[in-house]
């Protein structure tokens, strides 16, 4: 059963923000939010992770609400490259190493 | 600045066939995983180490063995191929220092069984 739930696909002009939500109402006290994304077919990259408060890194930033229940990854400039299958995952730190992979959401950025 | 390193990058074996993919990390991660990913799919995990001489199972386990003997490597075998193995194969690593580290993964072994 899924914890989390993201839109299948999403569209993006190049040059402009994209902003990819994640639901996850049944996230726990001790639970992270991690967002990866997976380019072609090569190996899933590491973009950004959370705990409650919303972080920002060369990459990217991420939102999470007040109440946990969902998140926002966020391109600030998405450019061709950025176009990619895109997973939100949480889980525990124990958990980090045993990661459960939904469908994520195909970002596609539109010239 | 390897990374994580997989071999080989694409094999095709018949059903029945043995083989080994190898899996070597250079960044002294206490933590591997391999994972295998069907086409449209998620990444489901197979089996999984947290140091040298402790695996464990992951979500489908069935039909492949692995061990940890040393922390740079960690092998995953097939006894006997089978169609249903015809796959994309990641491997893993995640540290254990700092600040809930990320996992880092290799390209991939793209396996085909026939």
């Amino acid at each position: 059963d899924a914890k989390t739930t993201q839109p299948p696909s999403m569209d993006c002009a190049e040059g402009r923000a994209a902003n990819l939500p994640c639901n996850h109402s049944t996230i726990s006290g001790n639970e992270y939010v991690y967002w990866y994304r997976q380019i072609h077919s090569q190996g899933p990259q590491y973009i950004i992770h959370g705990l409650k408060n919303n972080e920002t890194n060369e990459m990217a930033s991420l939102i999470i609400t007040e109440d946990r229940k969902s998140s926002t990854l966020i391109l600030p400039h998405a450019t061709l490259r950025d176009t990619a299958v895109y997973y939100c995952i949480v889980t525990t730190v124990q958990g980090a190493q045993k990661l459960v992979f939904g469908q994520g959401t195909r970002l596609t950025i539109n010239p | 600045n390897a990374g994580v390193t997989q071999t080989p990058k694409f094999q095709v074996l018949k059903t029945g066939q043995s083989m080994t993919l190898q899996c070597a990390q250079d960044m002294n991660h206490e933590y591997m995983s391999w994972y295998r990913q069907d086409p449209g799919m998620g990444l489901r995990l197979i089996h999984y180490s947290v140091g040298a001489g402790i695996t464990d199972q992951g979500e489908v386990p069935n039909g492949y063995n692995v061990s940890r003997s040393t922390t740079e490597d960690f092998p995953l075998r097939l006894l006997s191929a089978a169609p249903s193995q015809t796959s994309v194969y990641f491997c893993a690593s995640r540290g254990t220092g700092g600040r809930n580290q990320p996992q880092h993964f290799g390209d991939g072994t793209r396996l085909s069984i026939l």
